[in-house]
């Protein structure tokens, strides 16, 4: 069974600034993926970042990077210099052969 | 590219009523996911195909709902009677290849409101 838990219904960042967001995944898998995709007010899923659990090295994607503790089952992300167009919800989500589970989300909110 | 296209962007239907989205997947791609995207339960896959096989449809949640994907360029997913609770976001969503290195393009959903 796996399970994705998004603690942080909401979040709120002053624009230029940092902000982290957290999530834990459990999994009896050995091999799966784990990533965080945005959902704007258009709700369209677009995705943020990605990271294979075998990889020691944390992805990082221009603004974007992860913190993957593989044994702590923590997987949160950072986002760096808050932009306004990073205001969205963030869902946090992993899986492996298409099954892919979501945490419930995390609203971001991004002030002027 | 168009990306994964979805139709109708919006359904309003009556109780009742049978009620079929439609998706046409990324060109190329082998694998198409239906998801469900509520308040209450977040996003919830209900059943995916590969090669136009259904592979697990372990998330569909009664026998009023089926799917079927006829060919690599289409996909259905059918709800009859549509009941009230069915009212959601229905979001359709394509990749090459599944496991653990791939990711899912998803189309702009389609808003169910069965009333």
């Amino acid at each position: 069974a796996q399970t994705v838990t998004q603690s942080q219904p909401e979040m709120s960042v002053q624009e230029a600034e940092t902000v982290t967001l957290s999530c834990t995944y459990d999994t009896s898998e050995s091999d799966y993926y784990l990533f965080w995709y945005k959902q704007p007010p258009s709700r369209q899923m677009i995705l943020v970042i990605r990271q294979e659990a075998y990889k020691q090295q944390n992805a990082t994607e221009n603004r974007f990077s992860v913190n993957f503790q593989k044994a702590a089952k923590s997987f949160s992300l950072k986002i760096s210099d808050s932009q306004l167009g990073d205001a969205a919800m963030y869902f946090c989500g992993g899986g492996s052969q298409g099954n892919l589970i979501f945490g419930k989300g995390t609203k971001l909110s991004v002030k002027p | 590219d168009a990306g994964v296209i979805q139709s109708p962007r919006h359904e309003v239907t009556e109780m009742g009523q049978e009620v079929t989205l439609r998706c046409k997947p990324i060109s190329g791609h082998d694998y198409l996911f239906w998801y469900r995207q509520t308040m209450m339960r977040g996003l919830e896959l209900l059943i995916y195909f590969n090669n136009n096989v259904p592979i697990d449809d372990s998330g569909m949640p009664e026998d009023r709902f089926s799917a079927k994907m006829p060919n690599a360029s289409f996909s259905t997913l059918k709800i009859q009677p549509s009941e009230p609770r069915d009212s959601a976001v229905y979001f359709c969503a394509s990749s090459w290849t599944s496991g653990p290195y791939n990711e899912q393009f998803f189309g702009p959903g389609t808003r169910l409101t069965v009333l």
